[in-house]
């Protein structure tokens, strides 16, 4: 079974320059997040997917930020534009939905690492 | 809001040594708690997943503990090789979130 799929794995952009990263989820997995991941940090969330409805962004930038799930399956986070902070690794995981609050078990890609200059 | 804390921050151990990792949280209303390696420049990948119901897990020369009562769970890894050395993190599911620790990184010495 093919796992998390992400990419570009690296991308090195100029502030102000946009960039976008995508990620496409195990099948059958629901729920989709979005993740990021500063050096020595553990992963923070910047938004979760219930199929194609973003049911927590409230940690996402939306001056900034913007992310689609068409579908319900893959997935594109924007960042736009990106600034010198952004750069970070950011991951996308998927789990499979078990009822009304999700209690399954998560899996990550290989994650998108960004420099920006 | 729900803190997780791993200690050490970091950890270096001889070839074949037992060790143990510890993750602590602060609010003991979870579903599960899951144990993620991660490699440099890689994505984390998933060792043991204890449902709030278990008392533990064994996957090889791992096993999770998880005590939700005093908030702590450890990781024990039998006989460690220099392939173990990579960054530990865990994971409280809240149901709605994750929240992650900052993780301990592991040297095993050959």
């Amino acid at each position: 079974e093919a796992g998390v799929v992400q990419s570009p794995r690296y991308k090195i952009i100029e502030k102000k320059q946009p960039v976008a990263f995508w990620c496409n989820p195990i099948s059958g997995h629901n729920t989709l997040y979005w993740y990021l991941q500063n050096l020595g940090q553990g992963p923070e969330l910047l938004i979760r997917y219930e199929n194609e409805e973003a049911v927590d962004d409230s940690q996402l930038p939306k001056d900034r930020f913007s992310a689609e799930r068409l579908k319900g399956v893959d997935s594109t986070l924007k960042i736009q534009p990106a600034e010198l902070g952004d750069s970070a690794v950011y991951l996308c995981a998927s789990s499979p939905y078990r009822g009304i609050t999700n209690t399954g078990e998560l899996f990550f890609g290989e994650g998108s690492r960004l420099t920006v200059l | 809001k729900q803190e997780v804390t791993q200690i050490p921050a970091a950890l270096s151990v001889p070839e074949g040594e037992n060790l143990v990792l510890n993750c602590s949280f602060t609010d003991s209303a979870i579903y599960n708690l899951q144990w993620f390696r991660q490699d440099p420049g890689k994505g984390l990948t998933s060792l043991l997943l204890i449902q709030s119901s278990q008392r533990e897990q064994t996957s090889g020369r791992l096993n999770a503990s998880l005590d939700k009562s005093s908030g702590r769970s450890t990781l024990y890894i039998a006989a460690s090789q220099p392939g173990d050395s990579a960054t530990y993190l865990c994971a409280v599911n809240t149901g709605n979130q994750f929240y992650f620790g900052t993780g301990t990184s592991l040297t095993v010495i050959p």
